[in-house]
């Protein structure tokens, strides 16, 4: 089953904004959209945001997510030490019946 | 809260059997689609199999289909996963999983099980 596209890393500057790319189709992200996940090394997964884009309780509003056909994307504003994580993008595809992941991106705040 | 635990993880040859269980807490149960993920050794995450509330639906990734099995007991607020004919590739941590009831995203997972498929 083929996943998500996301770029392996992204570097940003400690209070820059970053943002974060997940390619896939109509049948996956085009379709419902794209939840996103936060990762610390040794840690499990952390939702960050629903595939309606809003963000679950307790998520900073320094995350925002939203889509633009087949992409979905996550902004985070004011850079800080913590959000160096790595971040991966799940959709459900209707037509492969199955989730989906994106490879992940490595945050890196410099 | 929401609380997930899984168990059963451990060293397995190939070719062998597992089962490993999730318990759940905090929430209704019965009320959600649950799943397991997993992630092998500095690799990206994984889903592997999701069941309906009821149990009336499973889904697998291609490559444990026939293999491995979810399952789950409301009663208990116990799920399971059984995996047959392990392979080396198979060697992950395995996570369990629930699926919010509203936008089906998976929103809580547990810390994870290892599984070592290994001669």
């Amino acid at each position: 089953q083929a996943g998500l596209t996301q770029p392996p890393s992204v570097s940003k500057g400690l209070r820059q904004t970053a943002t974060l790319t997940c390619t896939g189709n109509s049948n996956n992200v085009g379709h419902q959209g794209a939840a996103w996940l936060q990762q610390h090394q040794g840690h499990p997964p952390k939702l960050l945001s629903y595939r309606n884009n809003n963000r679950p309780s307790g998520i900073s509003e320094r995350l925002s997510a939203s889509r633009s056909g087949n992409t979905a994307s996550l902004t985070i504003t004011g850079l800080q030490p913590e959000d160096e994580a790595d971040y991966y993008c799940s959709a459900w595809d209707s037509s492969l019946s199955a989730w989906l992941f994106g490879g992940g991106t490595r945050l890196t705040v410099l | 809260e929401v609380q997930l635990v899984e168990s059963g993880g451990g060293l397995v040859q190939p070719g062998g059997s597992l089962r490993l269980s999730c318990a759940a807490s905090g929430f209704t149960f019965s009320t959600n689609w649950m799943r397991w993920d997993r992630q092998a050794p500095g690799k990206g995450l994984e889903w592997v199999a999701n069941i309906k509330q009821d149990g009336s639906e499973k889904y697998y990734v291609d490559s444990v289909k026939g293999r491995f099995t979810i399952s789950r007991d409301n009663a208990k607020n116990l799920m399971y996963l059984q995996m047959n004919s392990l392979r080396v590739e198979d060697t992950a941590v395995y996570y369990c999983g629930r699926e919010d009831y509203y936008d089906g995203s998976p929103d809580y997972w547990g810390q994870g099980t290892l599984v070592t498929v290994s001669s």
